[in-house]
């Protein structure tokens, strides 16, 4: 079974600063991936960033980038130079060899003009 | 024209009644699933879906029940709505290969049971 816990139901930060979203994952897999998804009030489902776990180079998506370090089980979103269209929910999300994700409980993100 | 989507977006319903949620895929996908969001909850798989002849329950599939009519259609059935049962409700769509487990949603439904 996969467990998937954001720790932080809310953060804040201001426009063209930089925050990191904290997630930690469990699994009994060996090969995985771990996933952000954010969700705008419009309330659709975006893949913002997808890291596989067998990859030691962290991924990045232009101002989008994760800290995945595999030891810790540590899945970290950090927005750089965030702006006003980056206040959403985020979840975390892990999925393995059943093509099934868990995903966390979210965390809202506001951003500050 | 989107990829994948779900009818209706939104409905109200009374306690006891029928009612199908319908999602449709254009991206030619053989996995499809259903999830249900909760406020502080996020995302629960209800049920999923592997090809037409392949159907799953997820962890919460009590009071639920699916049907996958082709590769491109899979709809979600409440045959008794309960008021629990009111949340926002996403149809998704996966690759069935491996290193393709990402997941594409559609816009969701919002369900409201009175």
């Amino acid at each position: 079974a996969q467990t998937v816990t954001q720790s932080q139901p809310e953060m804040s930060v201001q426009e063209a600063e930089t925050v990191t979203l904290s997630c930690t994952y469990d699994t009994s897999e060996s090969d995985y991936y771990l996933f952000w998804y954010k969700q705008p009030p419009s309330r659709q489902m975006i893949l913002v960033i997808r890291q596989e776990a067998y990859k030691q180079q962290n991924a990045t998506e232009n101002r989008f980038s994760v800290n995945f370090q595999k030891a810790a089980k540590s899945f970290s979103l950090k927005i750089s130079d965030s702006q006003l269209g980056d206040a959403a929910m985020y979840f975390c999300a892990s999925g393995g060899s059943n093509y099934k994700l868990t995903f966390g409980k979210g965390t809202l993100l506001t951003v500050n003009p | 024209d989107a990829d994948v989507t779900q009818t209706p977006r939104n409905r109200i319903t009374k306690t006891g009644k029928r009612i199908m949620l319908e999602c449709s895929q254009t991206k030619g996908h053989d996995r499809m699933y259903w999830y249900r969001q909760d406020p502080g909850l996020g995302l629960r798989l209800i049920y999923y879906s592997f090809d037409v002849k392949d159907i799953n329950k997820g962890e919460i599939s009590d009071g639920y029940s699916v049907s996958r009519q082709a590769q491109a259609k899979f709809s979600l059935s409440l045959e008794s709505a309960i008021p629990n049962q009111t949340a926002l409700y996403f149809c998704a769509t996966g690759k069935a290969l491996p290193g393709e487990e990402t997941q594409y949603f559609g816009p969701g439904t919002r369900l409201l049971v009175l």
